[in-house]
C-alpha cells in the first residue's frame, strides 16, 4: 500500500479544459515534489515544495500551476494543455528537502490531452 | 554538474539466476545514492540506499548494492531472481548543489523468464 495517494488515477481532458491533479499523504513529511514521466524514461521534476513554500520550479510552463494549502495536500491545476503533457503525473514526498531524503511517491495520474 | 549512467537499457535473465544492474555516477562532491524499483502502472518505490557507512547496503525483496568510490558505481544484485521482479529499475543520486535534487538514471527494464 502506498503512502502517497493521488487522485484521479486517470485523466483525459481537452486542451481547453480545466481540471486539478490532487497529492496526499499523511506521514508528516514536510517536502513535496511532482515529476513529470514519459513511457519507458526517469521521472523529472517539475516542482519542489518545502514547509508549504515553493523551493524549486524546473521552468515549468505556466499552464500547470501547483498549490500546497496545507502540510498534507499537493495540487497540480491544469489549463490549456497541449498534447505533448500526455504522460504519468508523479507525486512524492520526503521527511524534508534534502539530499539524503529517500521519497516516497504515490503511484501517479496517467493523463491523456486529447 | 552530477549524473548517473545505467549501462543497461534492458536485462533478460531467467527465474532463480543471479543478476546485477550496473550503475555509475559522476560527481565532484560526496554524495548519496539510491536504487529505486517501478512496477507496471505503479509509482517508484525505494529498494535502498546508501549514506554513508558499510559499502555493502541492503534493501528489500533481497536486493543489495555495493558502493565503490574509486569506480564510482553501485551496481545492484540479487542471488536469485523471481518472476514478481520484472520491472524498471532506477538508480539515483544526490548531494551536488544546494537544491539537493536527486539525478536519475535512464532506467534498467529487468524481464524475468520462467
Amino acid at each position: 500500500d502506498t503512502e502517497v495517494t493521488q487522485t484521479p488515477k486517470h485523466l483525459v481532458m481537452g486542451m481547453t479544459n480545466k481540471k486539478s491533479l490532487k497529492c496526499e499523504q499523511h506521514m508528516g513529511h514536510r517536502a513535496m515534489y511532482w515529476y513529470k514521466q514519459k513511457a519507458k524514461k526517469p521521472p523529472e521534476l517539475m516542482f519542489v515544495y518545502s514547509y508549504e513554500k515553493l523551493s524549486i520550479n524546473e521552468s515549468v510552463p505556466s499552464r500547470f500551476s501547483p498549490e500546497c494549502p496545507n502540510s498534507s495536500l499537493l495540487n497540480l491545476h491544469l489549463h490549456a494543455l497541449q498534447p505533448e503533457d500526455s504522460a504519468l503525473y508523479l507525486c512524492a514526498s520526503s521527511q524534508l528537502q534534502g539530499a539524503a531524503q529517500p521519497q516516497h511517491f504515490g503511484d501517479g495520474t496517467r493523463l491523456s490531452i486529447l | 554538474a552530477q549524473s548517473v549512467t545505467q549501462l543497461d537499457s534492458q536485462v533478460p535473465v531467467f527465474e532463480e539466476a543471479p543478476v546485477e544492474l550496473r550503475c555509475n555516477y559522476s560527481s565532484s562532491v560526496s554524495v548519496y545514492l539510491f536504487w529505486y524499483v517501478q512496477y507496471p502502472n505503479q509509482g517508484l518505490q525505494l529498494l535502498l540506499k546508501y549514506l554513508s557507512g558499510s559499502t555493502l547496503v541492503k534493501g528489500i525483496n533481497g536486493f543489495e548494492a555495493e558502493f565503490n568510490k574509486s569506480q564510482t558505481s553501485f551496481h545492484l544484485r540479487k542471488p536469485s531472481v523471481h518472476i514478481s521482479d520484472t520491472a524498471e529499475y532506477f538508480c539515483a543520486v544526490s548531494g551536488e548543489g544546494g537544491s539537493y535534487i536527486p539525478t536519475f538514471g535512464r532506467g534498467t527494464s529487468l524481464i524475468v523468464h520462467p
